[in-house]
């Protein structure tokens, strides 16, 4: 079974710092990886993925995050925030056509 | 862009009465999924469906809940009896046949269930 682990159901940071949003998974095949977020009263967009092949992996709005097998994780980074980045980010990981597994959400929020 | 659409964007209804909530995915997509996320809660899966059955559900989707494709385009989610625990935001999403499972997301429908 998968399964995802989202470290911090907050994260405050000042807008120019870095955002980093942690997430673990356990998968027994090779895991598809997925960063989606939610701003409010709104649906789920995707960020960015990870398949096959390169393992840090740029997404869109400046993020960015990079699969690390050796330690099961799938951390979402981002150089520095901005007001607008402000909303729920969700980690998921599936293997192909299957259903997503989520992780429990991080609410992030950006202060002037 | 092709999006995936839900409608109605919110549905109030009384506890016990059945719901029927709508949404079309992108119309070359094969996989079709419903999601739902109670208020401060993670998105849980509900059920998948692929060539016009049930692929996988979970054990959430009791047999209060069904699936249809009626058409060529449109993917339903029933609730026959709703209970206040139905209270949710619900997403369909659809994916195509890569395999690569990158699953695209309707904007959801919230249901309040008084």
């Amino acid at each position: 079974a998968q399964s995802v682990t989202q470290l911090g159901s907050h994260v405050s940071v000042s807008e120019g710092a870095l955002v980093l949003l942690r997430c673990n998974y356990s998968s027994s095949v090779p895991p598809y990886l997925f960063w989606y977020v939610q701003y409010p009263n709104q649906g789920l967009q995707l960020l960015l993925k990870y398949t096959t092949g390169a393992t840090l992996v740029k997404g869109i709005n400046g993020f960015e995050a990079e699969f690390k097998k050796s330690e099961t994780s799938f951390h979402l980074t981002k150089p520095s925030a901005h007001m607008s980045d402000a909303a729920e980010y969700f980690c998921a990981v599936d293997s192909g056509n299957t259903p997503l597994v989520f992780g429990k959400g991080t609410r992030l929020s950006v202060i002037a | 862009e092709p999006e995936v659409t839900q409608t109605p964007s919110h549905q109030v209804t009384q506890m016990g009465q059945e719901v029927i909530l709508r949404c079309v995915p992108i119309s070359n997509h094969l996989y079709f999924y419903w999601y739902r996320q109670i208020l401060g809660q993670k998105v849980e899966f509900l059920v998948s469906f692929y060539n016009n059955e049930i692929s996988e559900k979970s054990e959430i989707f009791d047999d209060q809940f069904s699936v249809e494709r009626p058409d060529g385009s449109n993917f339903t989610l029933k609730i026959r009896s709703t209970k206040l625990e139905d209270s949710a935001m619900y997403f369909c999403a659809s994916s195509d046949a890569s395999g690569i499972g990158e699953q695209y997301f309707g904007p959801g429908t919230r249901l309040t269930v008084t």
